[in-house]
């Protein structure tokens, strides 16, 4: 059973700073990988979507990179600014479509 | 990215009624609609997969007669949440993809059954 965890629970960092969010997953027969960030209270907006067959994906101040094969992915936000502050999922797709998430990091970037 | 519409946003509901919530794919056409549930503080916890025109896959533990759904279409997949009891009360997401690519969510209901 695919099993997602993330690293840490909950993240407090100075405006500017550079920072880095853990996910891993126990099963590396993925289909796909994908960054989500939720808003208190609402809906998940896609951030990043990595397959299992690329290594890193980059959206403006964003880059996630995917190491399959030990069921690692890492989100770097660069140059943070207090609207960063939310909630970042990770969730990974298995073969039959399914999303299994993780359990979240709470950012919150002080200004 | 594509759009997916949920509505109501947010409902209360006395215990006992039951309460439909719509999840709509505005801009693609869905061919596979997922339904979620989130407790605060909470990640979300998978509930069923509902494909258009078949019946859905409901996870294990999720009582099927509880949580009706229905995928009449490929744009449109509904929630029912049936006699519904306080500890019903949660935030429900919906999901909507084509085929395998990029998954995209509603705005997220949240139910509170009085």
């Amino acid at each position: 059973k695919q099993e997602v965890t993330q690293i840490p629970a909950a993240l407090s960092v100075p405006e500017g700073e550079n920072l880095v969010l853990n996910c891993s997953f126990t099963d590396s027969a993925i289909y796909n990988l994908q960054w989500f960030r939720q808003d208190p209270g609402k809906g998940l907006t896609s951030l990043l979507l990595i397959q299992s067959s690329q290594r890193e994906q980059t959206s403006g101040r964003l880059n996630a990179s995917l190491d399959k094969s030990s069921g690692r992915s890492t989100l770097y936000i660069a140059a943070s600014q207090p609207g960063d502050s939310a909630t970042y999922l990770c969730a990974v797709r298995n073969q039959g479509g399914k999303l299994i998430f993780g359990q979240g990091t709470e950012l919150s970037v002080k200004p | 990215g594509a759009v997916v519409s949920q509505h109501p946003s947010r409902v209360i509901c006395k215990s006992g009624t039951s309460v439909k919530i719509e999840c709509r794919s505005l801009d693609f056409q869905a061919t596979t609609m997922f339904w979620y549930r989130q407790f605060p503080k909470q990640s979300l916890m998978l509930m069923a997969t509902s494909n258009e025109g078949s019946k859905a896959t409901y996870e294990q533990g999720v009582e099927k007669d509880k949580f009706l759904i229905n995928h009449a279409s490929l744009t449109l997949s509904t929630l029912t949440v049936t006699s519904a009891h306080p500890e019903d009360s949660s935030f429900y997401i919906c999901s909507a993809t084509q085929g395998a690519s990029e998954a995209f969510f509603g705005q997220g209901t949240r139910l509170t059954v009085v």
